[in-house]
């Protein structure tokens, strides 16, 4: 069955960039589009990107998706750090007909 | 604006039904599926299935199958999820997701607006 995996934290300070990745467990993660969603405690998940790199409208231009062939992985990087950018981030992806989503990543902006 | 709007929390004992809905509006129902996807406390998105508001076919994640079924009822734009022979680890917020796709060559292109969320509690 297709993985998704992501790290389990990253931290890093207000202004500067973070990059969190989503690594496929086999075949290729570009063969489907990945997407990714912010949570914020207590809160439902909203889409921060969509289709490996676009954002929905009321996004910030600061988020930004990609994907690397060469380490079958995604990545979601989010410039110019906020504090409200602190919450967990899950990427998503598609295993035939099934989703699947990485364990998630919680972002600590401190 | 685009809005997913579902039913309240639901308290129910072990071996009971439960059924979430998921009000639609502001978009064309029938041009997109919804996804449902849960969350145990303190646990990650697991999705549960996906179905299509077009012709109704539903996909189910392997986990579940033969306790969810998933349901559209287009006169009032409306999805629902029925879970059965409820167990105290289906104890969770139960979320729908409106996706888009499949498109013409047969790809989906990921959940772009989330209802609240419907608190289920499974307990004796």
């Amino acid at each position: 069955n297709f993985m998704l995996t992501q790290p389990h934290s990253v931290s890093e300070s207000p202004g500067k960039t973070v990059t969190i990745s989503c690594t496929g467990s086999s075949g290729s993660i570009a063969r489907n589009y990945v997407q990714w969603y912010q949570q914020r405690p207590g809160s439902a998940p909203t889409t921060v990107i969509y289709e490996d790199n676009q954002r929905p409208s009321g996004v910030p231009d600061r988020f930004s998706g990609s994907i690397d062939s060469s380490s079958n992985s995604a990545s979601l990087t989010i410039s110019g750090l906020k504090t409200e950018d602190e919450a967990d981030y899950y990427c998503q992806s598609y295993d035939s007909s099934n989703r699947v989503f990485g364990g998630g990543t919680k972002l600590t902006v401190l | 604006q685009v809005q997913l709007v579902q039913s309240g929390a639901e308290v129910k004992k072990p071996g009971a039904s439960v059924k979430v809905s998921c009000k639609a509006s502001g978009y064309t129902f029938t041009s997109y599926g919804i996804s449902w996807v849960r969350q145990a406390p303190g646990q990650g998105l697991e999705w549960m299935g996906w179905i299509s508001a077009y012709n109704g076919n539903a996909n189910y994640a392997q986990k579940n199958q033969g306790r969810v079924a998933m349901t559209t009822d287009t006169s009032t734009s409306t999805a629902y999820m029925e879970l059965r022979s409820l167990r105290s680890d289906d104890t969770a917020v139960y979320y729908c997701a409106r996706e888009n796709g499949p498109d013409g060559r047969g790809y989906y292109h990921g959940m772009d607006v989330w209802g609240q969320g419907t608190t289920v509690t499974v307990s004796s």
